[in-house]
């Protein structure tokens, strides 16, 4: 069964400091990945996905995520985080012709900026 | 667009009594819905996935006579925690897809947290 990795479990940076967020995945065949961010006592909300074509991928608020195939990987970055980027961070990937329609998600990344 | 609501959004119950929650999609028609469960300071995990007309697929550990999932429209999945104990109290959030939504993205609900005493 596939399974996502998300190595940073918390980070704290300063404003304006460059952010990276790992996730790594394990499944060979193709998939749509996904970041979502569930800011404090909200829901989760869509960062950005990928689906095909160019592997780096932009989303909302700054935010950028880059596929390399060969590594298995869709970090997360923003060259500068804002104090109001501060929420949990999850990576989810969908794995294509396995017929399971659900999104297999790691376990998050809890992101505190200080000002 | 693409919207899903869930009610309640906080429930307390007491031991040995069930409670409903309810998934709405409030523009558009969700084909399949899925809940999902999350622990403080943990990922979600999937509990089961339903289609509208047909009888949910249970993730595996999960039990289907204790989560009752009923997905009887296009806009709408209840899940039911039947006699409920206190390690069921958690967040459960359901998301959404819809029929024209070929790229498996899904939109999620706010989420019912549920505490059981």
């Amino acid at each position: 069964a596939q399974s996502v990795s998300q190595h940073n479990h918390h980070v704290i940076l300063s404003e304006a400091a460059s952010l990276e967020l790992g996730c790594n995945y394990s499944y060979g065949g193709t998939v749509n990945l996904f970041w979502y961010v569930q800011y404090p006592g909200q829901h989760l909300q869509l960062l950005l996905k990928y689906f095909s074509g160019d592997p780096l991928v932009k989303g909302i608020k700054g935010f950028e995520a880059e596929f390399i195939k060969s590594k298995f990987s869709f970090n997360l970055r923003k060259p500068s985080v804002q104090w109001s980027d501060t929420a949990e961070y999850f990576c989810a990937v969908h794995a294509m012709d396995t017929g399971r329609r659900a999104l297999t998600f790691g376990s998050g990344t809890r992101l505190q900026v200080q000002p | 667009g693409a919207v899903v609501s869930q009610h309640p959004s906080w429930v307390i119950c007491k031991s040995g009594t069930s409670v409903k929650i309810e998934c709405r999609s409030l523009d558009f028609q969700a084909t399949t819905m899925f809940w999902y469960r999350q622990f403080p300071k943990q990922s979600l995990m999937l509990m089961a996935t339903s289609n509208e007309g047909s009888k949910a697929t249970y993730e595996q550990g999960v039990e289907k006579d204790k989560f009752l999932i009923n997905h009887a429209s296009l806009t709408l999945s209840t899940l039911t925690v039947t006699s409920a104990h206190p390690e069921d109290s958690s967040f459960y959030i359901c998301s959404a897809r819809g029929a024209r939504d070929v790229r498996y993205e899904q939109y999620f609900g706010p989420g019912t947290r549920l505490t059981v005493t």
